[in-house]
């Protein structure tokens, strides 16, 4: 059974924090994604990777870094986190142009 | 232009209604296409690919037409549980393998 998970379902923060998303997946896919969830605008990507320590910015990559030292494990940092960065964040991975296999989410309430 | 765009509805239909949503995409480069299914509060889950020559997977009919640039998918039969919200993903290998999201159509079946 393939799993993609996240390490909070929730979160709360203060407006400057540093904030940490992590997100694991055992199907030893190639391919994982951040994407951002609002009502109204949809999935937005952030960044993606294709590779250990590769990284490309997505549609909004403005305010976030992402880190893949490990194939399983893709990382979102808000550096400074602002109230417009309060969200539905969603990771996914996949094998090339095969399902893309999402994380159940991590909403963020940045106040 | 949006890559991918979708009515967002919502679709209020009755138990046993057959309906149909329709997805169109920019590119003409786009390649692959598929539908998931999103539930509320819960990530997006592949529902089904669309194969160029249509296909069917129960109560559940996709269908691409490239010339036009839109792609369907019909609910016969209408479950209470296929209330869910319904996007259209497409896939442009040209881009790096990237999926374009639809920002969903929202189907509410009401007994």
């Amino acid at each position: 059974d393939v799993k993609v998970t996240q390490s909070s379902r929730y979160l709360v923060k203060r407006t400057g924090e540093k904030v940490f998303l992590e997100c694991v997946q055992d199907m030893d896919h190639e391919n994982m994604f951040w994407y951002r969830q609002d009502p109204g605008l949809g999935l937005r990507l952030i960044y993606f990777s294709y590779d250990v320590k590769m990284k490309e910015k997505g549609d909004i990559p403005e305010g976030y870094s992402v880190s893949r030292e490990k194939k399983e494990r893709f990382s979102l940092i808000l550096e400074s986190a602002s109230t417009n960065q309060t969200s539905m964040y969603l990771c996914a991975s996949r094998r090339g142009g095969g399902t893309q296999y999402f994380g159940p989410g991590t909403r963020l309430l940045v106040l | 232009r949006k890559e991918v765009e979708q009515d967002p509805g919502p679709f209020n239909v009755p138990e046993g209604a057959t309906v149909a949503f329709n997805c169109t995409y920019s590119n003409s480069a786009s390649q692959s296409f598929f539908w998931y299914r999103q539930d509320c509060r819960k990530e997006p889950k592949l529902l089904m690919s669309v194969y160029s020559s249509g296909n069917e997977d129960g109560r559940f009919t996709a269908q691409l037409n490239r010339a036009s640039q839109y792609i369907s998918l019909l609910i016969r039969d209408s479950k209470l549980s296929d209330s869910a919200t319904y996007l259209c993903v497409v896939n442009k290998r040209n881009t790096g393998n990237q999926f374009y999201f639809g920002t969903g159509t929202s189907l509410t079946v009401i007994p």
